[in-house]
Protein backbone atom coordinates (compact mmCIF):
# COMPACT_ATOMS: atom_id res chain seq x y z
CA UNK A 1 0.00 0.00 0.00
CA UNK A 2 0.85 3.43 -0.80
CA UNK A 3 2.48 5.80 1.44
CA UNK A 4 0.43 9.20 1.77
CA UNK A 5 1.61 11.91 3.60
CA UNK A 6 -0.86 15.29 4.14
CA UNK A 7 -0.21 18.95 5.81
CA UNK A 8 -1.57 18.18 9.49
CA UNK A 9 -3.71 20.93 9.01
CA UNK A 10 -5.24 23.91 6.87
CA UNK A 11 -7.45 26.84 7.54
CA UNK A 12 -9.55 28.87 5.37
CA UNK A 13 -12.67 31.34 5.04
CA UNK A 14 -15.83 31.07 3.50
CA UNK A 15 -15.76 31.50 0.26
CA UNK A 16 -12.26 30.79 -0.81
CA UNK A 17 -11.07 27.82 -2.69
CA UNK A 18 -9.16 24.94 -0.32
CA UNK A 19 -6.11 22.88 -2.36
CA UNK A 20 -5.01 20.16 -0.03
CA UNK A 21 -2.06 18.23 -1.39
CA UNK A 22 -1.63 14.46 -0.58
CA UNK A 23 1.88 12.93 -1.50
CA UNK A 24 2.01 9.28 -2.64
CA UNK A 25 6.09 8.57 -3.96
CA UNK A 26 5.65 4.85 -4.32
CA UNK A 27 2.37 4.78 -6.05
CA UNK A 28 2.00 1.50 -8.09
CA UNK A 29 0.51 1.23 -11.69
CA UNK A 30 -2.95 0.15 -10.69
CA UNK A 31 -3.32 2.28 -7.79
CA UNK A 32 -6.19 4.72 -7.67
CA UNK A 33 -6.52 7.82 -5.40
CA UNK A 34 -9.25 8.31 -3.54
CA UNK A 35 -10.36 11.37 -1.41
CA UNK A 36 -12.66 11.15 2.17
CA UNK A 37 -14.16 13.97 4.45
CA UNK A 38 -14.94 12.91 7.96
CA UNK A 39 -16.96 14.82 10.34
CA UNK A 40 -16.98 14.36 14.19
CA UNK A 41 -18.34 10.98 15.33
CA UNK A 42 -19.68 9.82 12.06
CA UNK A 43 -17.79 7.59 9.20
CA UNK A 44 -15.87 9.28 6.30
CA UNK A 45 -17.80 10.15 3.23
CA UNK A 46 -16.52 9.58 -0.30
CA UNK A 47 -15.91 12.80 -1.74
CA UNK A 48 -13.82 11.86 -5.33
CA UNK A 49 -11.39 9.11 -7.05
CA UNK A 50 -9.16 9.70 -9.65
CA UNK A 51 -6.50 7.48 -11.45
CA UNK A 52 -4.85 10.35 -13.43
CA UNK A 53 -4.94 14.35 -14.97
CA UNK A 54 -8.56 15.66 -13.38
CA UNK A 55 -11.49 14.69 -12.16
CA UNK A 56 -14.31 17.42 -11.47
CA UNK A 57 -17.32 16.36 -9.62
CA UNK A 58 -20.37 18.72 -7.81
CA UNK A 59 -18.15 18.86 -4.87
CA UNK A 60 -14.50 18.88 -6.05
CA UNK A 61 -11.99 18.84 -8.39
CA UNK A 62 -8.83 16.17 -7.90
CA UNK A 63 -5.98 16.84 -10.03
CA UNK A 64 -3.08 14.54 -10.63
CA UNK A 65 -0.01 15.27 -12.65
CA UNK A 66 1.88 12.70 -14.98
CA UNK A 67 4.28 11.20 -12.70
CA UNK A 68 0.99 10.59 -10.34
CA UNK A 69 3.79 10.86 -7.18
CA UNK A 70 1.24 13.44 -5.34
CA UNK A 71 -2.49 14.79 -5.92
CA UNK A 72 -4.49 18.24 -5.26
CA UNK A 73 -7.85 17.64 -3.38
CA UNK A 74 -9.26 20.98 -4.50
CA UNK A 75 -12.91 22.63 -2.59
CA UNK A 76 -14.29 25.20 -4.41
CA UNK A 77 -16.42 28.25 -2.28
CA UNK A 78 -16.14 26.22 0.79
CA UNK A 79 -18.22 27.08 4.05
CA UNK A 80 -18.25 26.78 7.16
CA UNK A 81 -20.30 23.14 6.50
CA UNK A 82 -17.04 21.98 5.06
CA UNK A 83 -15.19 22.22 8.05
CA UNK A 84 -14.10 18.47 8.40
CA UNK A 85 -10.84 15.74 8.29
CA UNK A 86 -9.83 15.13 5.14
CA UNK A 87 -8.20 11.93 4.14
CA UNK A 88 -6.34 10.88 1.03
CA UNK A 89 -5.84 7.37 0.05
CA UNK A 90 -4.14 5.36 -2.48
CA UNK A 91 -4.23 1.57 -3.28
CA UNK A 92 -5.44 -0.82 -5.79
CA UNK A 93 -9.39 -1.20 -5.53
CA UNK A 94 -8.72 -4.75 -6.28
CA UNK A 95 -6.89 -5.15 -3.11
CA UNK A 96 -10.06 -3.94 -1.50
CA UNK A 97 -7.65 -2.72 1.43
CA UNK A 98 -7.13 1.41 1.66
CA UNK A 99 -5.08 2.40 4.90
CA UNK A 100 -6.15 5.60 5.84
CA UNK A 101 -3.04 8.13 6.83
CA UNK A 102 -3.41 10.92 9.47
CA UNK A 103 -5.55 13.45 7.20
CA UNK A 104 -5.57 16.90 6.85
CA UNK A 105 -7.99 19.01 9.72
CA UNK A 106 -9.74 21.89 7.35
CA UNK A 107 -10.99 24.68 9.42
CA UNK A 108 -13.17 27.19 7.60
CA UNK A 109 -14.07 30.24 9.38
CA UNK A 110 -16.47 33.24 8.93
CA UNK B 1 -25.23 6.46 -4.45
CA UNK B 2 -24.35 3.01 -2.39
CA UNK B 3 -25.16 3.03 0.99
CA UNK B 4 -24.26 1.24 3.90
CA UNK B 5 -26.27 1.07 7.26
CA UNK B 6 -24.40 0.29 10.93
CA UNK B 7 -26.54 -0.12 14.01
CA UNK B 8 -26.70 0.63 16.83
CA UNK B 9 -25.00 4.25 16.34
CA UNK B 10 -24.12 4.24 20.28
CA UNK B 11 -23.66 1.59 22.83
CA UNK B 12 -22.76 1.75 26.57
CA UNK B 13 -22.24 -1.66 28.13
CA UNK B 14 -21.03 -3.06 31.18
CA UNK B 15 -17.18 -4.74 31.64
CA UNK B 16 -17.37 -8.38 30.66
CA UNK B 17 -19.83 -8.12 28.48
CA UNK B 18 -20.62 -8.84 24.59
CA UNK B 19 -21.79 -6.32 22.04
CA UNK B 20 -23.07 -6.86 18.50
CA UNK B 21 -22.25 -4.14 16.07
CA UNK B 22 -24.39 -4.63 12.57
CA UNK B 23 -22.91 -3.53 9.23
CA UNK B 24 -25.96 -3.38 6.18
CA UNK B 25 -25.27 -2.84 2.66
CA UNK B 26 -28.59 -1.42 1.35
CA UNK B 27 -28.91 -1.24 -1.78
CA UNK B 28 -25.66 -3.80 -2.86
CA UNK B 29 -24.40 -6.39 -2.34
CA UNK B 30 -21.01 -6.60 -0.85
CA UNK B 31 -18.77 -9.67 -0.51
CA UNK B 32 -15.88 -7.92 1.39
CA UNK B 33 -16.96 -6.27 4.32
CA UNK B 34 -14.02 -3.96 6.28
CA UNK B 35 -14.06 -3.13 10.22
CA UNK B 36 -12.08 -0.01 11.41
CA UNK B 37 -11.31 1.25 14.49
CA UNK B 38 -10.79 5.18 15.80
CA UNK B 39 -9.73 6.62 18.69
CA UNK B 40 -10.14 10.11 19.77
CA UNK B 41 -8.23 12.55 17.32
CA UNK B 42 -6.78 9.26 15.29
CA UNK B 43 -7.19 8.22 11.99
CA UNK B 44 -9.25 4.82 11.00
CA UNK B 45 -7.22 1.63 11.72
CA UNK B 46 -8.25 -1.33 9.72
CA UNK B 47 -9.25 -4.52 12.26
CA UNK B 48 -10.15 -7.00 10.01
CA UNK B 49 -11.56 -8.20 6.38
CA UNK B 50 -15.52 -9.73 6.48
CA UNK B 51 -15.57 -11.93 3.81
CA UNK B 52 -19.34 -13.34 2.64
CA UNK B 53 -19.18 -17.64 3.48
CA UNK B 54 -15.67 -17.51 4.86
CA UNK B 55 -13.27 -16.54 7.56
CA UNK B 56 -12.40 -13.03 7.99
CA UNK B 57 -8.77 -11.60 8.07
CA UNK B 58 -7.49 -10.07 10.98
CA UNK B 59 -4.81 -7.39 10.66
CA UNK B 60 -1.68 -7.95 12.39
CA UNK B 61 -2.13 -7.26 16.53
CA UNK B 62 -6.18 -7.37 16.59
CA UNK B 63 -7.16 -10.37 18.89
CA UNK B 64 -9.60 -12.82 16.27
CA UNK B 65 -10.97 -14.29 19.82
CA UNK B 66 -11.95 -11.09 21.18
CA UNK B 67 -13.67 -9.14 17.98
CA UNK B 68 -15.78 -11.82 16.07
CA UNK B 69 -16.79 -11.02 13.00
CA UNK B 70 -19.59 -12.93 11.16
CA UNK B 71 -20.23 -12.19 7.65
CA UNK B 72 -23.39 -14.76 6.94
CA UNK B 73 -25.02 -12.61 3.26
CA UNK B 74 -23.84 -10.34 1.14
CA UNK B 75 -25.67 -7.65 3.03
CA UNK B 76 -24.92 -7.64 6.43
CA UNK B 77 -21.91 -8.28 8.40
CA UNK B 78 -21.57 -8.35 12.36
CA UNK B 79 -18.53 -7.71 14.75
CA UNK B 80 -19.21 -9.04 17.94
CA UNK B 81 -16.84 -7.37 21.19
CA UNK B 82 -16.74 -10.21 23.64
CA UNK B 83 -15.86 -10.05 27.39
CA UNK B 84 -15.15 -5.90 26.49
CA UNK B 85 -13.50 -3.82 28.90
CA UNK B 86 -13.06 -0.14 29.47
CA UNK B 87 -9.79 0.02 27.00
CA UNK B 88 -12.47 -1.62 24.03
CA UNK B 89 -14.25 2.07 23.85
CA UNK B 90 -14.18 3.41 20.43
CA UNK B 91 -15.44 4.48 17.79
CA UNK B 92 -16.31 1.44 15.22
CA UNK B 93 -16.98 1.90 11.62
CA UNK B 94 -17.41 -0.61 9.12
CA UNK B 95 -17.24 -0.19 4.94
CA UNK B 96 -18.16 -1.96 1.85
CA UNK B 97 -17.35 -1.37 -1.90
CA UNK B 98 -20.06 -1.78 -4.19
CA UNK B 99 -22.18 0.08 -6.61
CA UNK B 100 -25.58 0.36 -8.92
CA UNK B 101 -24.48 -1.73 -11.24
CA UNK B 102 -23.72 -4.31 -9.57
CA UNK B 103 -20.19 -5.02 -9.91
CA UNK B 104 -17.29 -3.83 -7.24
CA UNK B 105 -14.51 -3.16 -9.91
CA UNK B 106 -13.13 0.28 -9.28
CA UNK B 107 -15.95 1.23 -7.18
CA UNK B 108 -14.96 3.38 -4.04
CA UNK B 109 -15.07 2.07 -0.02
CA UNK B 110 -18.50 3.61 1.31
CA UNK B 111 -19.02 3.72 5.34
CA UNK B 112 -21.33 3.22 7.87
CA UNK B 113 -22.05 5.91 10.06
CA UNK B 114 -19.71 4.26 13.20
CA UNK B 115 -20.92 3.01 16.11
CA UNK B 116 -19.58 4.58 19.44
CA UNK B 117 -18.89 1.43 21.97
CA UNK B 118 -18.46 3.23 25.54
CA UNK B 119 -17.11 0.36 28.09
CA UNK B 120 -18.22 0.99 31.45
Amino acid sequence: LAKTTQPISMDSYEGQEVNITCSHNNIATNDYITWYQQFPSQGPRFIIQGYKTKVTNEVASLFIPADRKSSTLSLPRVSLSDTAVYYCLVGDLNDYKLSFGAGTTVTVRA
Amino acid sequence: GAVVSQHPSRVICKSGTSVKIECRSLDFQATTMFWYRQFPKQSLMLMATSNEGSKATYEQGVEKDKFLINHASLTLSTLTVTSAHPEDSSFYICSARGGRQGSSYNSPLHFGNGTRLTVT
